[in-house]
């Protein structure tokens, strides 16, 4: 079975604060596709990363960085020095044993200024 | 770069109703679809997995008569809503996917469903 849990329902924090999402998965495939995606209320879905279970290297991209870590099964996301308009759903996703991609419950961010 | 088209982005229509809802790839072909509905504060839930030329595979607890997939082209899968309801309200997202397990996922804009 897979899963991903997104244990943080929502997090609120003040502009310049640094936060971290947290995301556990789990499945048995041994080949397998971890994304991030942001959802501001408009809606869209705005794809951040991508991650294949074969490269553990962490990545930064901006202001973004990303953790994965296979022995803890988790691929945790930080942003550093929050704004304001990152205030936004955010959704980690797990996509193993095919093209389905299944979606944790999501972490309510709100930046305030 | 890559992008998936949906359309309408916004419907309000009368209890009865059914809703057709589309979406395209725009400058690549897709091979596998995949429908989403998300209620207000909750996750993404995949409805099913429309591939082109053959039927759609529903997950468990979709009505597939209520929620009809057809994916006639590589670069158009439709969503109709069948004889909408209220609790049928909600926000309809699809994806497309190229063929390869290393071609990522393009997500439309969703479509927001408001039924009267």
């Amino acid at each position: 079975a897979q899963k991903v849990t997104q244990a943080q329902t929502e997090i609120s924090v003040v502009e310049k604060e640094d936060v971290t999402l947290d995301c556990v998965y789990e499945t048995r495939d041994t080949t397998y596709y971890l994304f991030w995606y942001k959802q501001p209320p408009s809606g869209e879905l705005v794809f951040l990363i991508r991650r294949n279970s074969f490269d553990e290297q962490n990545e930064i991209s901006g202001r973004y960085s990303w953790n994965f870590q296979k022995s803890t099964s988790s691929f945790n996301f930080t942003i550093t020095a929050s704004q304001v308009v990152d205030s936004a759903v955010y959704f980690c996703a797990l996509s193993a044993g095919g093209f389905k991609t299944i979606f944790g419950a999501g972490t309510r961010l709100f930046v305030k200024a | 770069g890559a992008v998936v088209s949906q359309h309408p982005s916004r419907v309000i229509c009368k209890s009865g109703t059914s809703v057709k809802i589309e979406c395209r790839s725009l400058d690549f072909q897709a091979t596998t679809m995949f429908w989403y509905r998300q209620f207000p504060k909750q996750s993404l839930m995949l409805m099913a997995t429309s591939n082109e030329g053959s039927k759609a595979t529903y997950e468990q607890g979709v009505e597939k008569d209520k929620f009809l997939i057809n994916h006639a082209s590589l670069t158009l899968s439709t969503l109709t809503v069948t004889s909408a309801h209220p609790e049928d309200s909600s926000f309809y997202i699809c994806s497309a996917h190229t063929q390869g397990r290393n071609q990522p996922q393009h997500f439309g804009d969703g479509t927001r469903l408001s039924i009267l």
